[in-house]
Formats: structure tokens, sequence, C-alpha cells
């Protein structure tokens, strides 16, 4: 069965800190990854996704993230976080077969940031 | 920035009570889906709506529920008689195209409380 696993329920960084949110995923074959941020008071919103090709993969508001086979991976990054990424972020996956919009979440990962 | 919206933002209602949930997707687009988070679980799949018909739903999705879209703006959720464990946010999303798989716009959720 389809599993997104995201190890860290709650990550505190201080603002210009770097950041990278843990993913990994049990599927049986590679799936398309994505990553989703959910600001207080606001809905999901798409931050990166891959499909096939360049395994580094860049997004909105500065966030990239990497894939990695071996690993099972999707680890999200950014070099430098500011106040206003203080937010909810999770790991999404769907089976490369779909035509439609079956999202398998992870749990979610807290972001604080600290001034 | 067209926007996915839903109301009720929050609604408190007695077990074996009938609910409806509401949404507006985005104006051009074809894909419906309904997703919800019960508190500290992940965002699960309800149910996939494409020219007017349930395309996929999940195991989640019993006879309780139902989805309609009424007219050509409106959709609907509709849980009919509810249970303790349909307390959740529930989530609208909608999309454009099969090309984008996965790239879902979603809703800021609407709480729905069971007493």
């Amino acid at each position: 069965a389809q599993s997104v696993t995201q190890p860290d329920i709650h990550i505190t960084v201080s603002e210009g800190a770097s950041l990278e949110l843990r993913c990994n995923y049990s599927y049986g074959a590679t799936p398309y990854l994505f990553w989703y941020v959910q600001s207080p008071g606001q809905g999901l919103q798409l931050l990166l996704k891959y499909f096939s090709g360049d395994t580094l993969v860049q997004g909105i508001k500065g966030f990239e993230a990497e894939f990695k086979r071996s690993q099972s991976s999707f680890n999200l990054r950014k070099p430098s976080v500011h106040w206003s990424d203080a937010a909810e972020y999770f790991c999404a996956v769907i089976d490369r077969g779909s035509t439609l919009g079956r999202l398998y979440f992870g749990r979610g990962t807290q972001l604080t940031v600290w001034p | 920035e067209p926007e996915v919206t839903q109301t009720p933002s929050h609604q408190v209602t007695q077990m074996g009570q009938e609910v409806i949930l509401r949404c507006v997707p985005i104006s051009n687009h074809l894909y419906f889906y309904w997703y919800r988070q019960i508190l500290g679980q992940k965002v699960e799949f309800l149910v996939s709506f494409y020219n007017n018909e349930i395309s996929e739903k999940s195991e989640i999705f019993d006879d309780q529920f139902s989805v309609e879209r009424p007219d050509g703006s409106n959709f609907t959720l509709k849980i009919r008689s509810t249970k303790l464990e349909d307390s959740a946010m529930y989530f609208c999303a909608s999309s454009p195209q099969t090309g984008r798989v996965g790239e879902l716009f979603f809703g800021e959720g609407s709480r729905l409380t069971v007493l």
C-alpha cells in the first residue's frame, strides 16, 4: 500500500537559517511527488512537484526538493527561511498511472520560525 | 488570483443530523475533489468528480456520503447522518485538466464538529 512518511512533526528554525524537511515514500513504483504548504487560515498550496527528469526541482517561494530514488526520499529545502514560511508542509504522492487527483499525503510537518 | 471557496468555515452539528458542505471551485476547472483531515491524522482522499459523475471514491466514502454539482458553480458534499467520527476538516479542491496530475487547488476547509 502507498505510504508517505514525514518523520518530523514539528521543526523550529531561526529566520535566515537553512531548512530541510524530510519525506520518504513506500510505493510499488516511483510515484509522482509533491510538496504542499498550508499557511494559517488558508488552503493547501502546491509548492513543487517531481514527475521525471532532473532530480532537483525548483518551486515557488524559493523552495527546492531533491528526489533520491535509492532512498525513496523527496526532501524539501530552503537555503534561508523567512518568518512568512511558518506553516504546515505536506509531502504527497500520486500513482503514475492515475489521471486524476488521488493524492496520498504524509502527516505534515509544522514549521515554526523564530525571529 | 482565482481561488476555491468553501462554506461554512465551521459547522457544529448533532450526531445523526444531515450536513451539507459547499464549495465553489475555480471556474474553468474540470475535476473536483473532497479530502478530509481528522485532527492529528493525515489528509485523506474522499472522492473525485468529473463530467458530472464520481470518478473515484475511497473506502471512507460510504453510503452516508454523496456529492453533487447542482449548477455550474457549486460542488457539495452531503453527509446524510453524521457520526462522531465524521468530525474533521473537509477540504474541497479542483484541478484544470488531466495533464496536470496532482496539481490541485484547495479551499481553506470547512471544519465539521459532530457532538
